[in-house]
């Protein structure tokens, strides 16, 4: 199976900060890795696939990248509403595995 | 508008058995492939496994840890996916969702979610 390391585990950041979020595939993939958005209470919401595709009504704040073994979420300008924890999910392979989870707080 | 709703979820003592139940509407179901997906108190998001669609001849695949325990078949003509949940452990306490596979290209993603339905396993 396909370890997903994902780091930091969570960080503080201000709004307007730029954050970066990243996860390690334990073995080489090619695109096939998706990030997605939590709030307590609430299920995941899909933010990004295909490592770099922004999923319909995400906005253009959020951006990912990537290839291989390394994969990038990035936030510019983050927003009150962006306060969250993050997932990344690799579906190249079964089973899909997710990482650890970021979760992203007011400093 | 595009719904999951799963229902099923409780309270039920280890080693009995529970099915949940994920029903859709707004989109041609029988079109997608359809994932179940379980987050423990506090911890998380897991993988649990995936019900293909016809023409996949509705297979199915699992996550080691519930492989030979849980079973997911679907009914097209209801529009809903099932998990069958056998031999259940207090590890499988979590909230479990549904979720429609969306599958641009060669990638899959999770694009639409279920609200979750808790799973307590516990004597």
């Amino acid at each position: 199976a396909i370890q997903m390391t994902q780091s930091p585990s969570s960080l503080s950041a201000s709004v307007g900060d730029r954050v970066t979020i990243t996860c390690r595939a334990s073995q080489g993939m090619r695109n096939d890795l998706g990030w997605y958005q939590q709030k307590p209470g609430k299920a995941p919401k899909l933010l990004i696939y295909a490592a770099s595709t922004l999923q319909s009504g995400v906005p253009s704040r959020f951006s990912g990248s990537g290839s291989g073994t390394d994969f990038t979420l990035s936030i510019n300008n983050l927003q009150p509403e962006d306060f969250a924890t993050y997932y990344c999910l690799q579906d190249d392979g079964y089973p899909l595995t997710f990482g650890g989870g970021t979760k992203v707080e007011i400093k | 508008e595009v719904h999951l709703v799963e229902s099923g979820g409780g309270l039920v003592q280890p080693g009995g058995s529970l099915r949940l139940s994920c029903t859709a509407s707004g989109f041609a179901f029988s079109e997608y492939h359809m994932d179940w997906v379980r987050q423990a108190p506090g911890k998380g998001l897991e993988w649990v496994g995936r019900s293909r669609r016809k023409t996949y001849s509705y297979t199915t695949e699992y996550a080691a840890s519930v492989k030979g325990r849980f079973t997911i078949s679907r009914d097209d003509s209801e529009n809903s996916v099932y998990l069958q949940m056998n031999s259940l452990k207090t590890e499988d306490t979590a909230v479990y969702y549904c979720a429609r596979v969306f599958s641009p290209g060669a990638n899959d993603a999770f694009d639409i979610w279920g609200q979750g339905t808790m799973v307590t396993v516990s004597s």
